[in-house]
């Protein structure tokens, strides 16, 4: 199966700041099938990128996503307070679907 | 607008089995695979399987084949993730998730807001 890392773990940041993430994975996602989401203390996973560049229903465009192959990046490109959370990575090009450990972004 | 409705918590000794529910309002219940999905604690999202409520087939992960039935009554929209001789390492946040399309690819647009599943004696 393919093993995602997330890195950094965590990501200490301002308001206003840009938050770059990265998602590496063991082996080549076929199709970049790679999707990003964001998750709340609480709350439901939120879908924020699928096919590893294009933006779910009614997110933000301060959100992207980047990369292919083995190497994707989700870029935040202005943090708002509501932005400051825990961000997942999931491939669903090769089965079994696997998961990144996440990185949380933090307020600094 | 699609809604996943999962129960509370759940508290199961050792050995014990557990079943987690899935409540769909929406959309077509059996138009849609649903997925289940856990989270240990700080651990990653671990993918467990999904059924297609149509059909009632279903598919696991390896990793859990055997001691998981994934079950759907369209009657109420309910989907059913039942795990026998449960360990402490099955303590975990259960989700069940669905695509924004009927089939594949599995990525996962809509939610259940999760259930803990503890497993202490």
């Amino acid at each position: 199966e393919i093993v995602l890392t997330q890195s950094p773990g965590t990501l200490s940041l301002s308001p206003g700041e840009r938050a770059t993430l990265s998602c590496r994975a063991s082996h080549l996602i076929s199709r970049d099938f790679l999707a990003w989401y964001q998750r709340k203390p609480g709350q439901a996973p939120r879908l924020l990128i699928f096919g590893a560049s294009n933006r779910a229903t009614g997110i933000p465009d301060r959100f992207s996503g980047s990369g292919s192959g083995t190497d994707f990046t989700l870029t935040i490109s202005r943090l708002e307070p509501e932005d400051f959370a825990l961000y997942f990575c999931q491939q669903y090009g090769n089965p079994p679907l696997t998961f990144g450990g996440g990185t949380k972004v933090e307020i600094k | 607008q699609v809604q996943l409705v999962q129960a509370g918590a759940e508290v199961r000794k050792p050995g014990a089995s557990v079943k987690v529910s899935c409540k769909a309002s929406g959309y077509t219940f059996t138009g849609y695979y649903l997925h289940w999905l856990r989270q240990a604690p700080g651990q990653g999202l671990e993918w467990m399987g999904w059924i297609n409520p149509n059909s009632g087939g279903t598919h696991s992960s390896q990793k859990f084949q055997g001691r998981v039935t994934m079950t759907g009554d369209p009657s109420i929209s309910t989907a059913y993730m039942e795990m026998k001789r449960l360990t402490s390492d099955d303590t975990a946040v259960y989700f069940c998730a669905r695509t924004p399309e009927s089939g594949y690819p599995y990525y996962f647009e809509y939610w259940g807001q999760g259930t803990l599943v503890t497993v202490s004696s």
